[in-house]
């Protein structure tokens, strides 16, 4: 089956622009995480899909980050105005429904973005 | 608030030494731990998590609650054991979302 596919893999951008991440999870996977890798840090939770409702959106750090899933399946988070405190790589996770912490999360590659 | 803590960024060995991951973890209630490995040009993965009590690929990590540790360990390392190994900690809301600590690169040499 196919895995968590994350769209781009690298994005360079100018500060101020916008940047949209795409992440694919794996069929049929009702939670869908972002998370969030800034260089010389810990990888941090950003927000928690269950199918198309935002059910944790606690990490994610201001008003420039928009998440979206709609419909259920794949999901989007956009920053903008994009600023250089946004580079790092963003990481995407999914796993089946249910409210069990029994159910592995499965990554994406992650998207590197750099903001100039 | 719950934090996840490993000590150290680089842990270099040589092939057949014993190895030895610390992981360290504050949280209130009960939590659960994952080890997670991601190797060079790949995807973040799974290890092994606590609850099940199981080896993979030669590891074991045993929870410790009265330390506050799940430290992953090898008695014998191997080549292909290198890799960026982070150890996760998920609440116990039911859902799991992951609190990472910073990560240990492990080097296993020849």
């Amino acid at each position: 089956e196919a895995g968590v596919t994350q769209f781009p893999s690298h994005s360079v951008i100018e500060k101020g622009q916008t940047v949209t991440l795409r992440c694919d999870p794996i069929s049929g996977h009702d939670n869908l995480y972002w998370y969030r890798r800034v260089m010389g840090k810990e990888i941090k939770f950003l927000l928690h899909f269950v199918k198309e409702s935002k059910q944790d959106e606690s990490g994610m750090p201001n008003n420039r980050f928009l998440a979206e899933r709609t419909g259920g399946t794949y999901s989007t988070l956009k920053v903008q105005p994009a600023e250089l405190e946004d580079s790092g790589v963003y990481f995407c996770a999914s796993s089946r429904g249910g409210r069990s912490s029994y159910n592995e999360q499965f990554f994406g590659p992650g998207t590197r973005l750099t903001v100039l | 608030a719950q934090r996840v803590t490993q000590p150290e960024k680089l842990l270099s060995v040589f092939k057949g030494a014993p190895v030895e991951l610390k992981c360290n973890y504050s949280y209130s209630g009960s939590p659960e731990l994952f080890w997670y490995v991601q190797y060079s040009r790949q995807r973040l993965q799974l290890l092994l998590r606590h609850i099940s009590r199981e080896s993979i690929k030669g590891f074991t990590a045993d929870l410790n609650k009265g330390e506050t540790s799940f430290h992953l360990k090898k008695p014998f390392a191997q080549e292909e054991d290198s890799a960026m190994y982070y150890c996760a900690l998920s609440g116990d809301s039911g859902y799991s979302t992951l609190t990472f600590g910073k990560g240990t690169m492990l080097l296993v040499s020849p």
